[in-house]
């Protein structure tokens, strides 16, 4: 099973910075990674695949990079509808498809 | 629009068992790999089982092996997953998911908003 890392665990950040979120994988996945962002009540929600492709719909300062066992989500000039938990997935080798614990990105 | 509607959740008693569904629309259902992941209450996500475009392949985190049995029915647009044996670690929110592939080798594009399993005597 490959196990997913993220940190930090919790990240505060004030409103038009930059968030930096990081995943770890316990043995490479190539590009075969996914970052989802989830806000209370709602399901999960695509944001970028392949390690750097944006979904449909995802804005711009949206951006993923990375491969292999390390990868970073960055999301630059936070927005308020930005403060969420965000989830890394990896679906290279499954099963088990698994997620990293989660970052949760708090206003500072 | 696409849209992935889930039914089903409720409470059940530990060894009971529930049967949820996932009715998908406005995407050809029968082209993408279908998921359930789990969420227990202020906790992270977790992968349950996964069923190939066709419904020939199916996979089950050890978890829930031998008691969760998930299948389709691609004339109806229907997901399923059949709970057995229930636990109170199985309590948790329920969401389908849709892959944008038949065998599952990518992300999940689309979610359902969830169902509520709750098991506690």
């Amino acid at each position: 099973e490959i196990v997913m890392t993220q940190s930090p665990a919790t990240l505060s950040v004030s409103p038009g910075e930059r968030a930096t979120l990081s995943c770890r994988a316990s043995r490479s996945v190539s590009s075969n990674l996914a970052w989802y962002q989830q806000k209370p009540g709602q399901p999960p929600r695509l944001l970028i695949y392949g390690a750097s492709t944006r979904a449909t719909g995802i804005p711009g300062r949206f951006s993923g990079s990375g491969s292999g066992t390390d990868f970073t989500l960055t999301i630059s000039s936070l927005q308020s509808e930005d403060f969420a938990v965000y989830y890394c997935q990896q679906y290279n080798s499954w099963p088990p498809i698994t997620f990293g614990q989660g970052t949760r990105l708090e206003i500072k | 629009e696409v849209e992935l509607l889930e039914s089903g959740g409720d409470f059940a008693q530990p060894g009971g068992s529930l049967r949820l569904s996932c009715a998908a629309s406005g995407f050809t259902f029968s082209s993408y790999a279908m998921t359930w992941v789990r969420q227990a209450p202020g906790k992270g996500l977790v992968w349950v089982s996964t069923i190939s475009g066709s419904g020939s392949s199916t996979f089950y985190a050890d978890s829930v092996k031998g008691r969760f049995t998930i299948s389709r029915d691609n004339s109806k647009n229907l997901l399923y997953l059949q709970m057995n044996s229930l636990r109170a670690e199985d309590t948790a929110v329920y969401h389908c998911a849709g892959h944008s592939c038949s065998d599952g080798i990518c992300p999940m594009d689309y979610w359902g908003q969830g169902t509520l399993v709750t098991v506690s005597s």
